[in-house]
């Protein structure tokens, strides 16, 4: 059974900082993996989508790497500011299509 | 870029009543629409994917009878549970998968704003 994990499960930085987000997964039969931003009481936006056969994609200020191998991905957000504060979750796409979240790290940046 | 439309937004009713909610794609076609349910400061778990013009599929431990799910049209799928109690207070959150968009396995989900259902 697919299981995703994201360290820390918190973050407070100052504005300005860079950061990464982690997450592991433990079966690595995935056609992609997506980091997405959920704001409280609200659904999800995709933030970006790594394809199995990928090792990093950027979008802004974010960069997403994944190492399907070791079964872990990493969300870089550089210089962070109060408007990325927001909950990201990280979720693999398994093979019988079906998403597998993440319990989501929740980041809080200060001005 | 593609919508996912969630109504209503917030419920709050009686221990008994039915509610359903409504999830449907505004500018694609998605005969593939998913339903998750997430309790606070957890994650989305999924509960039953919903297939146009068939019965849904329901994963481990989702009664079906008391989530009951219809996918009539290529637009909309809703989710009725039936008889709700305070446990089944939660946040229900739908996706559609856009077929049309990406390929072999690829292919984008897009999730709606979610229901905060609320039972007293």
């Amino acid at each position: 059974k697919q299981e995703v994990t994201q360290i820390p499960a918190a973050l407070s930085v100052p504005e300005g900082e860079n950061l990464v987000l982690n997450c592991s997964f433990t079966d690595s039969a995935i056609y992609n993996l997506q980091w997405f931003r959920q704001d409280p009481g609200k659904g999800l936006t995709s933030l970006l989508l790594i394809q199995s056969s990928q090792r990093e994609q950027t979008s802004g200020r974010l960069n997403a790497s994944l190492d399907k191998s070791s079964g872990r991905s990493t969300l870089y957000i550089a210089a962070s500011q109060p408007g990325d504060s927001a909950t990201y979750l990280c979720a693999v796409l398994e093979y019988g299509n079906k998403l597998v979240f993440g319990a989501g790290t929740i980041l809080r940046v200060k001005s | 870029g593609a919508v996912v439309s969630q109504h209503p937004s917030r419920v709050i009713c009686k221990s008994g009543t039915s509610v359903k909610i409504e999830c449907r794609s505004l500018d694609f076609q998605a005969t593939t629409m998913f339903w998750y349910r997430q309790f606070p400061k957890q994650s989305l778990m999924l509960m039953a994917t919903s297939n146009e013009g068939s019965k849904a599929t329901y994963e481990q431990g989702v009664e079906k009878d008391k989530f009951l799910i219809n996918h009539a049209s290529l637009t909309l799928s809703t989710l009725t549970v039936t008889s709700a109690h305070p446990e089944d207070s939660s946040f229900y959150i739908c996706s559609a998968r856009d077929w049309g968009s990406g390929t072999g396995g690829n292919q984008p989900q897009h999730f709606g704003d979610g229901t905060r259902l609320s039972i007293l």
